[in-house]
C-alpha cells in the first residue's frame, strides 16, 4: 500500500529556517500537498506542487520535490512562533486506485522565541 | 463563511449509542471526503463521494459506519453502537477536482468522545 513518512518533531529558533521532510512511495502521484494543523483545529492547505516541477515558492514557503527519490520538503523561511503547528504532507496514490489524499503522520514544529 | 462546516463540533456519547455528524461542503465542490484522526496521527481516509455517489470506502469503515450524500450537497456520517475506540476527530473535506488536482479544504472537525 501507499506510505507517506515524516519525521515526528522539529524544533527551531524564531527567525531561523525550518525544513520539514517527507517521503512517499507511490510514483503515480500527480500533485503533492502540504497542510498545517494548529491545536484543536482542522487542516489548512498551505501549498501544493505538481509532480513535473522541482520547486515551488510561495512567500516564505519553498517546496522542493525530488521525484526520483520520492522526497518532498517544505522550507519555511524566517520561522515565527505562529508557525508552531503540525505539518502534514499528502499525496493521491493513483496506483492504488485511491482518489483521496493519503497523509503522513505529521511533523510537529516547535518554534522557540 | 463559505468554507467547509461541520456540526456538531464536539459530541460526547455513551458506549452503544448512535451518533450522526453533518458536513456542509463548499457549495461548488463535487467531491466530499470523510477522514478520522486520532491523537498523534495523520488523518485516515474513511470514504468519499463524487456528487451523490459514494465511490470508495476504506477498510476502516466497518459496517457500524454509514455515510450519505443524498443530493450531492451536504453529507452525514452515522456511527451505530459506538465503541470507545471510535473516539477521534472526524474531519470532512471537499474539493473541486480539476485536471487531477485534489486540492481539498477541510472543516474544523467533530470531536467524538465515547464514554
Amino acid at each position: 500500500g501507499e506510505d507517506v513518512e515524516q519525521s515526528l518533531f522539529l524544533s527551531v529558533r524564531e527567525g531561523d529556517s525550518s525544513v520539514i521532510n517527507c517521503t512517499y512511495t507511490d510514483s503515480s502521484s500527480t500533485y503533492l500537498y502540504w497542510y498545517k494543523q494548529e491545536p484543536g483545529a482542522g487542516l489548512q492547505l498551505l501549498t501544493y506542487i505538481f509532480s513535473n516541477m522541482d520547486m515551488k515558492q510561495d512567500q516564505r514557503l519553498t517546496v522542493l520535490l525530488n521525484k526520483k527519490d520520492k522526497h518532498l520538503s517544505l522550507r519555511i523561511a524566517d520561522t515565527q512562533t505562529g508557525d508552531s503547528a503540525i505539518y502534514f504532507c499528502a499525496d493521491v496514490p493513483l496506483d492504488t486506485g485511491r482518489r483521496a489524499l493519503t497523509f503522513g503522520s505529521g511533523t510537529r514544529l516547535q518554534v522557540q522565541p | 463563511d463559505t468554507g467547509v462546516s461541520q456540526d456538531p463540533r464536539h459530541k460526547i456519547t455513551k458506549r452503544g449509542q448512535n451518533v450522526t455528524f453533518r458536513c456542509d461542503p463548499i457549495s461548488e465542490h463535487n467531491r466530499l471526503y470523510w477522514y478520522r484522526q486520532t491523537l498523534g496521527q495523520g488523518p485516515e481516509f474513511l470514504t468519499y463521494f463524487q456528487n451523490e455517489a459514494q465511490l470508495e470506502k476504506s477498510r476502516l469503515l466497518s459496517d457500524r459506519f454509514s455515510a450519505e450524500r443524498p443530493k450531492g450537497s451536504f453529507s452525514t456520517l452515522e456511527i451505530q453502537r459506538t465503541e470507545q475506540g471510535d473516539s477521534a476527530m472526524y474531519l470532512c473535506a471537499s474539493s473541486l477536482v480539476t485536471a487531477g488536482n485534489t486540492e481539498a479544504f477541510f472543516g474544523q472537525g467533530t470531536r467524538l468522545t465515547v464514554v
